[in-house]
């Protein structure tokens, strides 16, 4: 079965910092990737997804992630961090194992501060 | 608003009583998923559906939880004689049946607390 860990519990930043969230997933065959994102009090919401193609894919709000198959790492990035930001970040993933479920890592709490 | 729903947000259980939720996909998604998150942990899956198909059922889908989807629309999540570990966030995602690539959306999540 597959797992996905997200390493940094807890981020602390400085408004403009730049991030990066780590997440590396266990499977050695075709799978997709997601990061979803916790707003305090809001729903889980898509950040953005990889299914195939470019590596370097980018989502809303000036996210961007990177997948590195070598590495099984889907790490997320953002150059300038906003205040906005702070929320609770998943990194999941589904395999082509005909399994339909996602598999969530821990998750990472980024807190910006202004 | 055309996103997942689910009913009710919050419910506060005595231990022992049953307790169901109701969740709303959106229109024309045909996938339909439970998750349960606790505290400080990403959402872990229950079970899924196909139309009104289960599917899909992990092994933390104990003998006292029951889904169904009878019109393939919404779906209600039943827990029986809950046990104060059953506190936790339940979670229905939805998503449209195509390939391997499909995207799972995320209703708001009805939050259960066992006393």
């Amino acid at each position: 079965a597959q797992s996905v860990s997200q390493h940094n519990h807890h981020v602390i930043l400085s408004e403009a910092a730049s991030l990066e969230l780590g997440c590396n997933y266990s499977y050695g065959g075709t799978v997709n990737l997601f990061w979803y994102v916790q707003y305090p009090g809001q729903h889980l919401q898509l950040l953005l997804k990889y299914f195939s193609g470019d590596p370097l894919v980018k989502g809303i709000k000036g996210f961007e992630a990177e997948f590195i198959k070598s590495k099984f790492s889907f790490n997320l990035r953002k150059p300038s961090v906003q205040w906005s930001d702070t929320a609770e970040y998943f990194c999941a993933v589904n395999a082509d194992t005909g399994r339909r479920a996602l598999t969530f890592g821990s998750g990472t709490r980024l807190q910006v501060q202004p | 608003d055309t996103g997942v729903s689910q009913d009710p947000r919050h419910k506060i259980t005595k231990r022992g009583q049953n307790v169901t939720f109701r969740c709303d996909p959106i229109s024309e998604h045909n996938r339909l998923y439970w998750y349960r998150q606790t505290l400080g942990q990403g959402p872990e899956f229950l079970t899924y559906f196909q139309n009104e198909a289960q599917l899909e059922k992990s092994r933390l889908l104990s003998d006292r939880f029951s889904a169904e989807r009878p019109k393939g629309s919404f779906s209600t999540l039943e827990i029986q004689r809950t046990e104060q570990g059953d506190s936790a966030m339940y979670l229905c995602a939805s998503s449209v049946r195509g390939s391997f690539q499909e995207t799972q959306y995320f209703g708001p999540g009805t939050r259960l607390l066992v006393l």
